[in-house]
């Protein structure tokens, strides 16, 4: 079965530290993997889209990695900031016929406190 | 306007209830897709248009589940005879296209509409 698991489930960290957050998938075959931001009460924002051949790829103080391999990614944040509280979706997409669809994770939520 | 846009934000119905929910996807946008969210979770796929064709409803829960592109811009999805299992968020995405050489576009999010069956 396709899945995207994403570890911690939630996360709690100080202002100005950095955090890793993870995502193990199954989904075969696959296109490329996303990570987006839902803050509470909105939609999803992309923050990065990386195929299979792309092993890092940067937005700010967000920086994804890819393992096609072992199937792993993950999301490190620099330096954060109150606004990085959030829910951090890994997105897993994949092409079962003749156009991708998208397999989201259920995220991991973090708590940014001053 | 700059981004998708849904409405009503939040709906609360009495069960057996039918409700419409409405997405204004980003002008231009070809690809238009709906999602569920429960709580807690991720979105989980619905239903996809590419211009006014639906290419792919799997994702639908059941024939109370109805949705339409009718020309190819604004989509309306609908629920019969609501039940409480059928609260979530409901959100929207469009993507300028997707597949094929697109196959890397991001889609953009609405804010979703807080569906509530009482």
């Amino acid at each position: 079965k396709n899945q995207v698991e994403q570890s911690p489930q939630s996360l709690i960290i100080l202002e100005g530290k950095n955090c890793t957050l993870q995502c193990n998938y199954t989904v075969s075959p696959f296109s490329n993997l996303r990570w987006y931001k839902q803050d509470t009460g909105r939609g999803p924002v992309s923050l990065t889209i990386m195929t299979f051949s792309e092993n890092t790829k940067s937005n700010g103080r967000y920086t994804a990695t890819l393992d096609a391999d072992t199937k792993q990614s993950s999301l490190h944040i620099t330096a954060s900031q109150l606004s990085d509280s959030a829910s951090y979706i890994c997105v897993v997409s994949w092409r079962p016929g003749g156009y991708n669809k998208l397999i989201f994770g259920a995220g991991t939520r973090l708590a940014v406190h001053p | 306007g700059a981004g998708v846009s849904q409405s009503p934000r939040y709906k609360v119905a009495k069960r057996g209830q039918d409700v419409a929910l409405r997405c204004d996807p980003i002008s231009g946008h070809v690809s238009l897709f709906w999602y569920q969210q429960a709580l807690g979770q991720g979105p989980e796929f619905l239903t996809y248009f590419q211009n006014e064709a639906q290419l792919d409803k799997s994702g639908l829960p059941s024939d109370r589940f109805f949705a339409e592109r009718p020309e190819g811009s604004v989509s309306t999805l609908k629920i019969q005879r609501t039940q409480q299992e059928d609260s979530a968020v409901y959100l929207c995405a469009s993507s300028l296209a997707w597949g094929g050489e697109y196959t890397n576009q991001p889609q953009h999010f609405g804010d979703g509409t807080r569906l509530s069956i009482l």
